[in-house]
Order: C-alpha cells, then sequence, then structure tokens
C-alpha cells in the first residue's frame, strides 16, 4: 500500500513570510495528525483530525497555524507569518481510527525560517 | 506535564555489539512504544507493550513494558550498520488519549 505523501519536502522562508504543507493519508485511515519535530526532539502533536472533524488543536498555536481536512482525506498546514522558531520537520502520520497506536508517518516536510 | 526521559541521549557503538536504552516517566501509563527514526524520515513503530511486565521481540529488538508501568527499555542484540537512527519511545495519555514522544535516543553504530 503506497504510504503517507507529504510535500514539499523542504521549503525555506524568511520570518513574516507564509508556508502551507499538503499531506495524503494512506487510504481508509480516518485519523490524520500534524506533528512538529524541532531538531533534537521528539515529535509534538499539532492538531489531529478525524475524518474532517479537529478531535484535538490544544497544542496548535493558532494565532499563525491554520489547518484545515475538508473531505476528510488530505490535509493542509499552513503557518502564516512564520517566525524564526517554527523551523522544525513538519510530520504527517494517519492511523485506522483514533487512539489507534500503530501510526503511519510521512517523510516530514523541513521548513527553514531565516 | 507529561514527560518522558530518554537516555542514554546519544551512543556510538562498535557494529556486533548489543544495545540498551530506556525511557521512564513520573507517570504510570498502560501503552508503550518504541518508534525508530532513519535519517530524512517519518518515526516506524517497532514494538508495542500494553501489559505490565511484558517482554516482547521483533528480530534483534527486544523490549520490556516495567513492572510499575512507569519505564520501558528497548535492547538491540548484535548491531548493524542499519541500525543508525533515532530511537524514540512514547506513551499513550490516559487524560488526552494523545500520544506523547520521548527526546530521542540517538545511534550510531561503526562498521
Amino acid at each position: 500500500e503506497a504510504g503517507v505523501a507529504q510535500s514539499p519536502r523542504y521549503k525555506i522562508i524568511e520570518k513574516r513570510q507564509s508556508v502551507a504543507f499538503w499531506c495524503n493519508p494512506i487510504s481508509g485511515h480516518a485519523t490524520l495528525y500534524w506533528y512538529q519535530q524541532i531538531l533534537g526532539q521528539g515529535p509534538k502533536l499539532l492538531i489531529q483530525f478525524q475524518n474532517n472533524g479537529v478531535v484535538d488543536d490544544s497544542q496548535l498555536p493558532k494565532d499563525r497555524f491554520s489547518a484545515e481536512r475538508l473531505k476528510g482525506v488530505d490535509s493542509t498546514l499552513k503557518i502564516q507569518p512564520a517566525k524564526l522558531e517554527d523551523s522544525a520537520v513538519y510530520l504527517c502520520a494517519s492511523s485506522f481510527s483514533t487512539g489507534a497506536n500503530v501510526l503511519t508517518f510521512g517523510a516530514g516536510s523541513r521548513l527553514t525560517v531565516l | 506535564g507529561q514527560q518522558l526521559n530518554q537516555s542514554p541521549q546519544s551512543m556510538f557503538i562498535q557494529e556486533g555489539e548489543d544495545v540498551s536504552m530506556n525511557c521512564t516517566s513520573s507517570s504510570i501509563f498502560n501503552t508503550w512504544l518504541w518508534y525508530k527514526q532513519d535519517p530524512g524520515e517519518g518515526p516506524v513503530l517497532l514494538i508495542a507493550l500494553y501489559k505490565a511486565g511484558e517482554l516482547t521481540s521483533n528480530g534483534r529488538l527486544t523490549a520490556q513494558f516495567g513492572i510499575t508501568r512507569k519505564d520501558s527499555f528497548l535492547n538491540i542484540s548484535a548491531s548493524i550498520p542499519s541500525d543508525v537512527g533515532i530511537y524514540f519511545c512514547a506513551v499513550r495519555s490516559s487524560n488526552t488519549g494523545k500520544l506523547i514522544f520521548g527526546q530521542g535516543t540517538t545511534l550510531q553504530v561503526k562498521p
């Protein structure tokens, strides 16, 4: 089966610019996650979707970050305006259902903010 | 907040050696997971542990769920170069249901 697809793989922007990341989960996976992984740290959950509804966005900086999964399949994560501390790898993952321990991760989108 | 502490932070070993790393928490968790992240890739699940005291193997990997439910360890026997990567422990929060990751143990293997 195809894995979790993410694009772009790399993005370099200046602070205060905007950026968007795209994720296509594994077919049939109802739950989609966006994680932020800062260099030297473990992934931190930003937002979790169940189909097209938000399950948890408690750690999403909502003043600058937004995410949507309008049709319950692919998803976009947007940052506007970006700050230096947003430099990180943004990992998308999917699972069959909420509460599943087997998450399949994409390769990530590496963001550098200058 | 809930935190996981992994040790060691990094390891540099010779090919063929055995490796041991662990993960501790001040809170009790009922599910412990071990993931591996290869350079430039996302984490991949290695082993899942669901019962205190449980010992589970996956090839050369063995993981144990601590009897107190506050720790877990991962052993790799006879390491090979492709074992290189970052190993993360993770737990599922009983409050929020979210997966919480440790900060990782970076493993380097010298051929």
